[in-house]
């Protein structure tokens, strides 16, 4: 069964370290996004790429970078320049950009 | 700036009635418009897709509308039952990405 996976579901992290976010999907879908989830703020666009080794930055990119080396992955490193990390963060993926997109189930971090 | 708003927060409706929830949008001419349902700590889920061009789009009980002049969308879910209490979003293309508004959370009273 097609679909995109998350990992982990829950973590948490110490001040002043950085955090690496698993994203990966098997659905050979060209595109992929990372969005932040807050209480009443919807989904925010983190970055994006419509492209093995290519990607853009969101509105919210600062604090966060991400690496496109294979088309089925696409990792998000939260950094500790990220002031306000705690929040719930969503992959997703689409055939390309701006087509329906299919989402992971999230991971959630927190800070210790 | 672009703007989108879902009417509201929170909706509560009655089982068996129907359910309908509205986005707006500002200066934005988005070629399609998406929905989606979210459940409690999972991802969204591609509902509906609504292109410029049409007026109405359906699938068995939800029946989506875009009107371009009013810039405005309706999402109805016809028969609600409570499996359909989730936060509805809607999202407008901007060519390669999506911006999703706030999302509609929607309860369905038995």
């Amino acid at each position: 069964d097609g679909g995109i996976t998350q990992s982990p579901k829950y973590l948490f992290r110490k001040e002043g370290q950085n955090v690496t976010l698993s994203c990966e999907q098997n659905l050979n879908h060209d595109a992929m996004y990372w969005y932040r989830q807050d209480p009443g703020q919807g989904l925010r666009l983190i970055y994006y790429s419509q492209i093995v080794n290519d990607f853009q930055k969101g509105d919210i990119a600062e604090g966060y970078s991400v690496s496109r080396e294979k088309k089925e992955s696409f990792p998000l490193t939260v950094t500790s320049a990220q002031k306000n990390p705690t929040a719930f963060y969503l992959c997703a993926s689409s055939i390309q950009g701006g087509q329906p997109q299919h989402f992971g189930d999230g991971t959630r971090l927190s800070i210790l | 700036s672009q703007k989108i708003e879902q009417n509201s927060e929170a909706l509560n409706i009655q089982e068996g009635k129907t359910a309908t929830l509205t986005c707006n949008y500002t200066n934005y001419s988005p070629a399609y418009l998406q929905w989606y349902r979210q459940d409690p700590g999972r991802g969204p889920v591609f509902l509906l897709l609504i292109r410029e061009n049409e007026k109405e789009k359906r699938k068995e009980r939800l029946k989506v509308t875009f009107d371009t002049t009013l810039k405005q969308s309706l999402f109805h879910i016809t028969a609600s039952q409570p499996a359909d209490s989730a936060t509805y979003l809607c999202a407008l293309d901007g060519g390669e990405k999506l911006t999703f508004g706030t999302g509609t959370r929607l309860t369905i009273i038995p």
